[in-house]
């Protein structure tokens, strides 16, 4: 199984700053990585697939970079609706995730 | 697009099984690649396997193998996830989610809440 590290476990921001969220493989996953946004009590939504190409309707303030064992995702000018849980998954050995960021409002 | 729906919550005992079934909102589920995952509460999410209800293809985490299995209705509109064995680790909320061929899962369904307790 493929492990992924998420960090930082935990991240305080500022509405309108910006933010870099990291993911590392344990082994090289090519580009077979995606984003994902959670909200207390909801499901996880898609945000990025392919390590940096956006989902449908997910606005250009979210960018995700990266290949082989490292990946960010940037989010720049958070807005309210975009504090929650970031999680990461990998699909190029089978199926795994991160332990996920948690984004607070500073 | 179509949504997945899922079965309501469940209280079981150690020991026991549980059948948690995931339905599509329109049309059918026959050609998705639809995954089970579970996530424990303030855990990050875990895969449980996948099943392709036109290719009757099911492929189980090595971890759940032994005690899951994966079925489709015959009209292959809902597929289910059924687990013997429970333990009070396996308390978590089970999703359901359509693989994409460019990678990602979406949509997911609502999640069914399962908890093991005596």
């Amino acid at each position: 199984e493929t492990v992924l590290t998420q960090s930082p476990a935990t991240l305080a921001a500022s509405p309108g700053g910006s933010v870099t969220l990291s993911c590392r493989a344990g082994q090289s996953v090519s580009t077979h990585l995606a984003w994902y946004h959670q909200k207390p009590g909801q499901a996880p939504r898609l945000l990025v697939y392919g390590a940096s190409t956006r989902a449908t309707g997910i606005p250009d303030r979210f960018s995700g970079s990266g290949s082989g064992t490292e990946f960010t995702l940037t989010i720049s000018s958070l807005q309210s609706e975009d504090f929650g849980v970031y999680l990461c998954q990998q699909y190029f050995d089978w199926y795994s995730f991160g332990q996920g960021t948690k984004l607070e409002i500073k | 697009q179509v949504q997945l729906l899922q079965s309501g919550a469940e209280v079981k005992k150690p020991g026991s099984s549980v059948k948690v079934s995931c339905k599509a909102s329109e049309g059918t589920l026959s050609t998705f690649g639809l995954s089970w995952v579970r996530q424990s509460p303030g855990q990050g999410p875990e895969w449980v396997g996948a099943i392709i209800p036109v290719l009757g293809t099911k492929d189980y985490a090595q971890k759940f193998q032994d005690r899951v299995t994966f079925t489709a209705d015959e009209s292959m509109t809902t597929i289910f996830l059924e687990m013997k064995g429970l333990t009070h680790d396996d308390t978590a909320t089970y999703y359901c989610a359509r693989g994409r061929p460019q990678g990602g899962f979406d949509p997911w369904g609502q999640g069914t809440l399962v908890t093991v307790s005596s």
